[in-house]
């Protein structure tokens, strides 16, 4: 079966230091992988997504399929980096769900 | 381009009464549409999804159910709430170049 985990549901930092969030997934299959935000009163939207390897606000994630992770990064966090972030695998079948970690807030303080 | 209306934005209801939840997709034609639900201190969870008119899958046995009457319209229904419904409700169409969520309802059974 499909999983995904988000091992921390709370990450806290000051501005200006690194950040990661961690992500790793179960699926008996090649998965495709995403990053969503959900900035406080705003719609959940996609941050990131594995195949486009992009960096978008200074954030990347590698997919790393020996280890299973889809981990996030930043190396220098925002004030305005403070949201919900969830992992999200997608099934690669007609179906498009997304399966969703529990995932992590982030507080970056001042 | 592609919006998703959903609604209401809060709804309080009393244990035992009836739940209809109503979500509609404009600019796009035959979408697989989703409903999500995130519990106090939990991830978004699968609840259904429809790959088209009066085709709908469930993901976990539950107390809701859902409809699909027209194309663009999906409904989240229950006949007798229950406490453990409380919680944030999202709906999303996807496809496979990405997805859109609406802006939620919160629900609370009291």
């Amino acid at each position: 079966a499909q999983r995904v985990t988000q091992p921390e549901k709370l990450l806290s930092v000051f501005k200006g230091a690194p950040v990661e969030l961690k992500c790793n997934y179960s699926y008996s299959g090649s998965p495709e992988l995403f990053w969503y935000v959900q900035y406080s009163r705003q719609r959940l939207q996609l941050l990131l997504r594995h195949i486009s390897r992009e960096s978008i606000k200074g954030f990347t994630a590698d997919l790393n399929k020996g280890e299973t992770s889809f981990h996030l990064k930043k190396p220098f966090a925002q004030e305005e980096d403070s949201a919900m972030y969830y992992c999200a695998l997608r099934r690669m079948d007609s179906s498009y769900k997304l399966i969703f970690g529990s995932g992590t807030r982030l507080l970056v303080r001042p | 381009s592609q919006t998703i209306h959903q609604w209401p934005a809060t709804l309080v209801q009393p244990v035992g009464s009836p739940l209809s939840l109503e979500c509609t997709v404009e600019g796009t034609s035959n979408p697989n549409l989703y409903w999500y639900r995130q519990a106090a201190g939990r991830g978004l969870q699968l609840l259904f999804y429809s790959v088209g008119i009066g085709q709908i899958s469930s993901e976990v046995p539950q107390n809701l159910s859902a409809s699909r009457p027209q194309d663009r319209q999906f409904i989240l229904s229950s006949k007798k709430l229950l406490l453990s419904d409380s919680g944030f409700y999202l709906c999303a169409w996807g496809a496979i170049y990405g997805y859109t969520f609406g802006s939620g309802t919160r629900l609370t059974v009291v």
